[in-house]
């Protein structure tokens, strides 16, 4: 079946420093989505890729999606302690295939 | 516009039991699929709800099983509860024209 996998698992990072998680799906995606669930929270949608090279920026944040359309990545210029929690990527089928999730950490 | 509600927030139960977990989507999603998470597992696609009827199902034993009523509000309802059932069962819903789910804030299941 369709497997989505993201890397790392888990990211460490100093205040100020930048990170990047990276989303890797079995099969070609339609779209892509990514979410954040901070700590005791539950899973907030960031945005949607859906062409193929698509580069989307909100802020620090910058997404792209590969061009052949089975990878992504969320790149944070300059973390800050607000950005601590899960990123996940969720790739659309006959059902919603989640990424396994990044946790980030970062340290003031 | 009122967000996803899921209801109990919390709740133990030990083995054997049943439980049942309630949802109500935002007004005007027709679409609500559930999820179970756990720390070792990540997001578990459980099943969709479209109209009243389950789209797709995921790869969960048939003691999970789930229903939406005509006004798109739905349930999920685990049988013979096991220790392996804890979790964080969360609830979405979708217009499906967006795609863009919108989850509760979970219902949390402890048993013992």
């Amino acid at each position: 079946g369709q497997q989505v996998m993201q890397i790392p698992q888990y990211q460490h990072v100093q205040e100020g420093e930048d990170f990047t998680t990276y989303c890797n799906s079995s099969t070609t995606l339609s779209n892509i989505q990514w979410y954040k669930q901070r700590p005791g929270g539950h899973p907030v949608f960031l945005i949607q890729l859906v062409k193929s090279g698509e580069v989307k920026k909100q802020k620090r944040l910058t997404f792209q999606f590969g061009e052949a359309k089975k990878n992504s990545s969320l790149h944070i210029t300059a973390t800050q302690t607000t950005d601590v929690g899960t990123y996940f990527c969720a790739g659309p089928g006959n059902q919603f295939y989640f990424g396994t999730g990044t946790s980030l950490t970062v340290i003031p | 516009k009122a967000g996803v509600t899921q209801t109990p927030r919390y709740l133990i139960k030990t083995r054997g039991q049943q439980v049942t977990l309630s949802c109500s989507p935002i007004s005007g999603h027709r679409s609500v699929s559930w999820y179970q998470q756990t720390p070792g597992q990540g997001l578990q696609f459980l099943f969709e709800y479209f109209s009243e009827t389950q789209r797709n199902k995921g790869n969960f034993p048939g003691r999970f099983s789930g229903r939406q009523f005509s006004n798109s509000r739905s349930e999920m309802n685990v049988s013979t509860l096991e220790l392996g059932d804890s979790a964080l069962y969360l609830c979405a819903s979708r217009t499906v024209i967006t795609g863009e789910l919108f989850f509760g804030e979970g219902s949390r299941l402890t048993v013992l």
